[in-house]
């Protein structure tokens, strides 16, 4: 089971700034088959990224994701004070398992 | 507009059972697969089992495989989850989740239905 591992735990930094979120996987991910997504207090999480860098229905520009392999990147361009949040990465593939790495907080310096 | 409304959480002693449901509408439930997700409090998320479109694959997380029952109704646009044998450790927040990306992207999210396992 391939293990994926979010850095770093806490981010801290102030709107405007721009954010990098780590997720290394324990084992190759094929096919860039990984997923971002946000999660607000009290909220349901929302789908930011899959396939490695495609953005998904209604996400802004600023958010995007790179990498492949083992590495893997969510990038914010310029933060807006509603991105303040928890995200999590995940790892999927053609069977039906969704391993989520544990989160990175980011929150506002 | 995509909805998924979770129902059935509650509380529930050690070792009994309790069957949670899902209502979808806003899109073709019966072409993509389906999960559910968990999230225990102040905790990270989990995947706990997901279903093809015509249930003919299955998939569950070992902390639940052999307690829990996934299933759906094509017909009544709904998802199940069957949980026997409730432990401490299921107690959390499940979400019902559809993937139309891709079997295992969850793109759409319900508001969840909270398990409590206590005695």
């Amino acid at each position: 089971e391939i293990v994926l591992t979010q850095s770093p735990g806490t981010l801290s930094l102030s709107p405007g700034e721009r954010a990098t979120l780590s997720c290394r996987a324990s084992q190759s991910v094929s096919s860039s088959y990984l997923a971002w997504y946000q999660q607000k207090p009290g909220q349901a999480p929302r789908l930011l990224i899959y396939g490695a860098s495609s953005r998904a229905t209604g996400i802004p520009d600023r958010f995007s994701g790179s990498g492949s392999g083992t590495d893997f990147t969510l990038t914010i361009s310029r933060l807006e004070p509603e991105d303040f949040a928890v995200y999590y990465c995940q790892q999927y593939g053609s069977s039906f398992r969704g391993t989520f790495g544990q989160g990175t907080k980011l929150e506002i310096k | 507009e995509v909805q998924l409304v979770e129902s059935g959480g509650g509380l529930v002693q050690p070792g009994r059972s309790l069957r949670l449901s899902c209502a979808a509408s806003g899109f073709t439930f019966d072409d993509y697969a389906m999960h559910w997700v968990r999230q225990a409090p102040g905790k990270g998320l989990e995947w706990v089992s997901g279903i093809s479109w015509n249930s003919g694959s299955i998939g569950y997380a070992d902390s639940v495989k052999g307690r829990f029952t996934i299933s759906r109704d094509n017909a009544k646009n709904s998802l199940y989850l069957q949980m026997n044998s409730l432990r401490a450790e299921d107690t959390a927040l499940y979400y019902c989740v559809s993937a139309t990306v891709a079997v295992a992207v969850f793109d759409y999210w319900g508001q969840g239905t909270l398990v409590t396992v206590s005695s």
